[in-house]
């Protein structure tokens, strides 16, 4: 069965301290996956985007790395900010084409404190 | 990026009325999507459309409708709103690049009552 499992499920911390997130898939055949932000009541805001060739993407304080051989991915924030306050996304998808589907993990819910 | 639009954002009714959710983009993409998600729970995509009178269901069960009479306009409908229908309704589109991206709109929270 294709799924997209996210841990934790909520994590708290003080701001300006770094954190990882973690996302394990079992989806197959695998295409790509991205880690999107949403904000309490917004839409997802994709963050990064890594294919099976990549194995790290950065977008300034948010670096996602990608082992497609554990099918394990991690989102790294530095330096974290009150802004970063949300809910993070793993989503991964099977083919990337009109016919491909994308499977959705529930997300980590991150609390920066000040 | 990709201008989507939602109205409305909040919105809360009584049990038996029918409501219609808006969704507009102004780029003109073929692709849109509803989504619905729980609190704390993952996406789910309930209607998919890849053109003008193009709709499909998506992969979970939902007692809504669309229609795609423009390209510009992706409606989601409720006959009769139950608050089991309470959720947030995700809009949204993909631009066409090689991974298909999708972008959201904001949202629209609804409650029935």
């Amino acid at each position: 069965k294709n799924q997209v499992e996210q841990s934790p499920q909520s994590l708290i911390i003080l701001e300006g301290k770094n954190c990882t997130l973690q996302c394990n898939y079992t989806v197959s055949p695998f295409s790509n996956l991205r880690w999107y932000k949403q904000d309490t009541g917004r839409g997802p805001v994709s963050l990064t985007i890594m294919t099976f060739s990549e194995n790290t993407k950065s977008n300034g304080r948010y670096t996602a790395t990608l082992d497609a051989d554990t099918k394990q991915s991690s989102l790294h924030i530095t330096a974290s900010q009150l802004s970063d306050s949300a809910s993070y996304i793993c989503v991964v998808s099977d083919r990337g084409s009109t016919l491909g589907r994308l499977y959705f993990g529930r997300g980590t819910q991150l609390t920066v404190w000040p | 990026e990709a201008d989507i639009y939602q109205t409305p954002r909040y919105l809360v009714i009584g049990t038996g009325k029918k409501i219609t959710l808006e969704c507009s983009q102004t780029m003109g993409h073929d692709k849109m999507y509803w989504y619905q998600q729980d609190p704390g729970m993952e996406l789910h995509l309930i209607h998919y459309s890849y053109g003008v009178n193009s709709t499909e269901k998506g992969d979970l069960s939902s007692e809504s409708t669309v229609s795609r009479i423009r390209t510009e306009h992706f409606p989601l409908t409720l006959e009769s709103a139950r608050p089991s229908h309470t959720s947030q309704y995700l809009c949204a589109i993909t631009t066409g690049d090689f991974a298909d991206t999708q972008y959201f709109g904001p949202g629209t929270r609804l409650t029935v009552l």
